[in-house]
Parts: structure tokens; sequence; C-alpha cells
């Protein structure tokens, strides 16, 4: 059972957006909307962002939005901010092995 | 609100076990599963396993399988992950998280440092 595949860093500007992906197979991200989100900072626990592809939970920005199409998941951060540099790590549910997977993650700078 | 709090780091030889506690508040303890998450130096996180804290029946990753108990006590709304046979690529950050109501990861705890070295 593979992580979920993800660019290892992203960079842009102050109010630029980015989007992160993460790609699975038809045993995960492909099947299932069970894809979440999350942001970490050294030191610190993962935040929830996203949960089932696209939905934010409360107290979560509008900059954050999640999507999806076939075996990839998108995390897109748009007016980004010196406070949204970070990593960033994409968990889906599979049908495959454990029944949950993670990226590896994508470090975002904001240059 | 919802809170998790694990306990300290530890240092084991490799061979030893660890049992890692976290205690949650703030919320109806029965009503959500507890799944346990480590991410090791560099790495993404890895699911470990689960508790079902209403029944006690876990879900244990199949490479922990052998290796790793999770229980939980109702009365102290605490849950607990033993690993024995301690590796030193088992050396990470082991996190406890509640799984919410849209099969999500909402809450985490802090995390407890588990160093496995020689």
């Amino acid at each position: 059972q593979s992580a979920l595949t993800q660019p290892a860093s992203v960079s842009g500007s102050p109010g630029q957006s980015i989007t992160i992906s993460c790609t699975g197979t038809s045993s995960d991200v492909g099947n299932y909307n069970l894809i979440s989100w999350f942001q970490k900072y050294p030191g610190t626990a993962p935040k929830l962002l996203i949960y089932e592809a696209f939905k934010r939970p409360s107290g979560v920005s509008y900059r954050f939005s999640g999507s999806k199409s076939g075996n990839t998941a998108s995390l897109t951060i748009s007016g980004l901010q010196a406070e949204d540099e970070a990593d960033y790590y994409c968990c889906s549910y599979t049908d495959s092995g454990s029944p949950w997977i993670f990226g590896g993650g994508t470090k975002l700078t904001v240059l | 609100q919802v809170q998790l709090v694990q306990s300290g780091a530890e240092v084991k030889q490799p061979g030893a076990s660890v049992k890692v506690s976290c205690k949650a508040s703030g919320y109806s303890f029965t009503d959500f599963y507890i799944h346990w998450v480590r991410q090791a130096p560099g790495q993404g996180p890895e699911w470990v396993g689960w508790i079902n804290p209403n029944s006690g029946d876990p879900n244990y990753a199949p490479k922990f399988q052998g290796r790793l108990t999770i229980t939980r006590d109702t009365s102290s709304s605490a849950a607990y992950m033993q690993l024995t046979g301690l590796r030193n690529e088992d050396t990470a950050t082991y996190y406890c998280v509640r799984e919410g109501n849209w099969n999500d990861f909402d809450n985490w705890g802090q995390g407890t440092l588990v160093t496995v070295s020689s």
C-alpha cells in the first residue's frame, strides 16, 4: 500500500493562488470522497482544513478549497498569506490494506 | 471545547514496549472513534489503528498486527496505545485523533514523541 502522491514543495507570492495535488488510485481517491486535507506547522499537531473532498469545517478560512477529479484531489489556497507557510497533507479512505492512507506532504513556501 | 491530551515523550531501547495515553475531554467519549496516527521524521503521517470507545473493539493496520494493542477506559475517558518489540523505525511522533461526524480526523492530540535508540 503506497502513500498518496503529493509534490514535495510548492511556492507562491502573497496574494497569489496555489494548488496542491494529491494523486491516488481507484482504491482510494478515485472511488471515495472521504478525502481530507491538513495544515501542519513544525512541532504542532495537524489541523483539519477540508473534509469529504471539498467541505470546510467551521472556522477554516474560505481561502482554502478542495476539489477532486478522477484519482487526483486538490487543495487550492487563494490570496496567499505569510501565515499559510506550512506543510500540507492529504488523506483518503482506502479499501486496500489499512482503511486510511496519507500523502507524503507538501511544503508551501510563501515568497 | 474538545481536547485530547497525551502523555509525555518516551525514549526506549530496541525490543522494549511503550504505552501512550490520550485523555479526552469536552465531548462524550463513547460517541466518537479514536484513531492513532504516527509521523516519522521527514515522512508523511501513517495510520496505526483505531478503537471504538463504546464497544472497545479495535482495528489495527496490518503492519502492526501482533505488536499493537489499543485499549480504552471509559471511566476516565482515556485511550491507550501500546506497541511492543520496538524497532528503530518506530521512532515517530504518535498522535491520538478523534474521528468526527463525517469520517474526518477533526481533533488531534498534541503528539507524543517516541524515540527508539540503543
